[in-house]
């Protein structure tokens, strides 16, 4: 199963970017990198996706470094809202759907 | 447009009964995907389909079948239900069968409580 390594806990202040690592150390070449996030007892909201390039939508950010093995997802100006839990994961190929979530990175946000 | 609907939202079984899970995909999505999530842990993949068959399995024993329907729904039945077995219940949906570009949609869940 593709792993991936996050810090378990962030902070964040209210306005300021939230920057999230995330190391995928044994990512393929055919996988891509995504993002989701989950609020208490909600179901996981997508965030972003990316396969080498960087990305940006209406949410978020996504840096994937040159190697592909680290990934940072940023938050241009975080709010209260944005607390959460947030997963990284990779995923392609021959997985057929199967997204490996791991720990996560509990992220707060504090005014 | 509605997103991925599952229900019942929340139910309560007694050990040893069997539980039926139903999930309606997002318009024009072929794939379905199960997950279950117990309490303070992050989602674990059970079962894929695409196109009414079986595209991918977790490590979960037999107890835990589930199938497609013409119109892309998919229900996913547990059987001699364990207590371990309460948790959420996620599926997910996706244009496709692979991940690769791909993205997934995740509905609110069905919280299982076995008593």
């Amino acid at each position: 199963d593709a792993k991936t390594t996050q810090p378990p806990s962030m902070d964040c202040a209210e306005g300021r970017a939230a920057n999230l690592p995330c190391n995928h150390s044994t990512i393929s070449g055919n996988e891509y990198v995504y993002w989701y996030r989950q609020i208490h007892s909600q179901g996981p909201q997508y965030i972003i996706h990316g396969l080498k390039n960087n990305e940006t939508n209406e949410m978020a950010s996504l840096i994937i470094t040159e190697d592909r093995k680290s990934s940072t997802l940023i938050l241009p100006h975080a709010t209260l809202r944005d607390t959460a839990v947030y997963y990284c994961m990779n995923a392609g190929g021959t997985s057929y759907g199967k997204l490996t979530f791991g720990q996560g990175t509990i992220l707060t946000v504090h005014p | 447009d509605a997103g991925v609907t599952q229900s019942p939202t929340h139910l309560i079984k007694t050990r040893g009964q069997q539980v039926t899970l139903r999930c309606s995909p997002i318009s024009g999505h072929k794939s379905v995907s199960w997950y279950q999530q117990v309490l303070g842990q992050g989602p674990q993949f059970i079962f894929q389909y695409y196109e009414k068959e079986e595209r991918g399995r977790g490590n979960f024993p037999d107890r835990f079948s589930a199938r497609q329907f013409p119109n892309y729904s998919s229900e996913l039945n547990v059987n001699a239900l364990l207590l371990g077995d309460s948790a959420l219940y996620l599926c997910a949906s996706s244009s496709g069968t692979g991940v690769t570009g791909n993205t997934i949609y995740f509905g609110e869940g069905s919280w299982l409580t076995v008593v």
